[in-house]
């Protein structure tokens, strides 16, 4: 099946600093990924849909100027957490979908997540 | 605006038993609809998926969903769980009338399965 890494698994960091968290598709292109966020025994919340070559488009409420996407490729995506807080300790968790697999209605395949802690 | 509503947070069950992880959605469209399954330390997984075919949906592991347009619910059962078994699921609808087809998490429901 489809196989989405997240790098870093876990990461702490000092408040103040930036965190980038690298998503990427190893086995398929993927010309939509995803991030979400995750808080302890919640749901997963989309955070922002990032397109190959575009700008991402975020959800009512995110910080576009915290939370920096860039599709870099066909296969790459990261999240950088800027000037971070501890309130954006959380659990973040990209998708990524395959794109022949029929446009908005294919399968989102998901990373493993990573783990932020701001201390 | 769809959404979907997973009415129990907690589901306890014998090694053996059956499994039912009840879920009730809201849509405007044709609802696709998924059953993810979260392991600790692990990704999500996708258990199965309704995309308007066929109403009962199988999906790996032994699961299976029927689609109640009738009832707006797309339960997820199991004739017999297993200790494997144990782990956080998600019901998910898309957003497919938005230009990105995104999805929609229900809150999630923890499977403890008892030996």
């Amino acid at each position: 099946g489809a196989v989405v890494s997240q790098h870093p698994s876990r990461v702490i960091c000092k408040s103040g600093t930036s965190v980038k968290i690298e998503c990427r598709s190893l086995d398929f292109q993927a010309t939509t990924m995803f991030w979400y966020r995750q808080f302890p025994k919640q749901s997963l919340m989309l955070m922002a849909t990032s397109n190959e070559g575009s700008k991402a488009t975020y959800e009512q409420g995110v910080e576009k100027d915290k939370f920096l996407i860039n599709h870099a490729s066909l296969t790459l995506s990261t999240l950088t957490v800027t000037s971070a807080h501890p309130e954006d300790s959380s659990f973040y968790i990209c998708s990524a979908r395959d794109r022949r697999s029929g446009g908005v209605s294919g399968t989102q395949y998901f990373g493993p997540g990573t783990r932020l802690t701001v201390l | 605006a769809q959404s979907v509503t997973q009415l129990d947070s907690h589901v306890s069950v014998s090694e053996g038993t059956p499994v039912l992880l009840r879920c009730n959605y809201s849509s405007s469209y044709s609802p696709s609809l998924f059953w993810y399954v979260q392991h600790p330390n692990k990704g999500l997984q996708l258990l199965l998926k309704y995309t308007s075919a066929a109403t009962l949906v199988k999906g790996i592991n032994g699961f299976e969903a029927e689609f109640k347009k009738s009832e707006t619910s797309f339960h997820l059962t199991k004739p017999s769980a297993h200790m494997s078994d144990a782990a956080e699921y998600f019901c998910v609808v898309s957003d497919y009338g938005g230009s990105q087809g995104n999805l929609i998490f229900g809150k999630g429901t923890k499977l403890s399965v008892k030996p």
